[in-house]
């Protein structure tokens, strides 16, 4: 079946744009991770939801930072007033409810500030 | 969560067995170790977890030692496309959707022919 897909996969914007990711999970998975790796890291956790409730925005480096899943499905990261520390590939994972143990990835959005 | 310590990098024959370690000494008792690893540019994928007991799936076995202070990643033929960043995560299972991972930096495994 279909895996996690987030788009785009690369993202090129100026200082100070703002810019949204999209994150289509497994069909049916109830919690959705978003997460950041920066080049020669693991990746950093920004922030979970179940359902559409954001349980856990812990992880969101700044108040520029802002996720949402209003329909308990499609996920969008929004980064506003992007800075050049916002270079990263942010991955999105989704997670089953009977088995949250496993978390599947998708392949990440590049997104490079310049 | 326990913080987990692994080697940077490790090297191996393709078609011999790799064999990852992984310490995690101050593991609590309710605390499952993970492996997931990350295929160049893709997301990570996981692997397999085990509390205490030896595991085994269609990808690899885990060795948990007795004290479960360490524990071992075994690919047991490693091919071309076992080529990859391999992280060992300890973590508490909630048994249901919640529960973010700690990644740390994981071994890069290169599989040479």
């Amino acid at each position: 079946g279909a895996g996690v897909s987030q788009s785009p996969r690369y993202k090129v914007a100026k200082r100070g744009q703002d810019v949204a990711l999209r994150c289509d999970p497994i069909s049916g998975h109830v919690s959705l991770f978003w997460y950041q790796q920066a080049l020669g890291q693991g990746p950093e956790f920004l922030t979970y939801f179940q359902n559409e409730a954001q349980l856990d925005k812990s992880g969101l480096p700044s108040d520029r930072f802002f996720a949402e899943r209003p329909e308990g499905s499609v996920s969008t990261l929004k980064i506003q007033r992007t800075q050049q520390e916002d270079s990263a590939v942010y991955l999105c994972a989704s997670s089953p409810e009977q088995r949250g143990y496993i978390q599947y990835f998708g392949a990440g959005t590049r997104l490079s500030v310049l | 969560d326990a913080k987990t310590t692994q080697p940077p990098s490790m090297d191996c024959a393709e078609g011999r067995a790799a064999n990852l370690p992984c310490n995690h000494s101050t593991i609590s008792g309710n605390e499952y170790v993970y492996w997931y690893r990350q295929i160049h540019s893709q997301g990570p994928q996981y692997i397999i977890h085990g509390l205490k007991n030896n595991e085994t799936n269609e990808m690899a076995s885990l060795i948990i030692t007795e004290d479960r202070k360490s524990s071992t990643l075994i690919l047991p033929h490693a091919t071309l496309r076992d080529t990859a960043v391999y992280y060992c995560i300890v973590r508490v299972d909630y048994g249901g959707s919640q529960g973010n991972l700690i990644f740390g930096k994981g071994t890069k495994l290169s599989v040479k022919p």
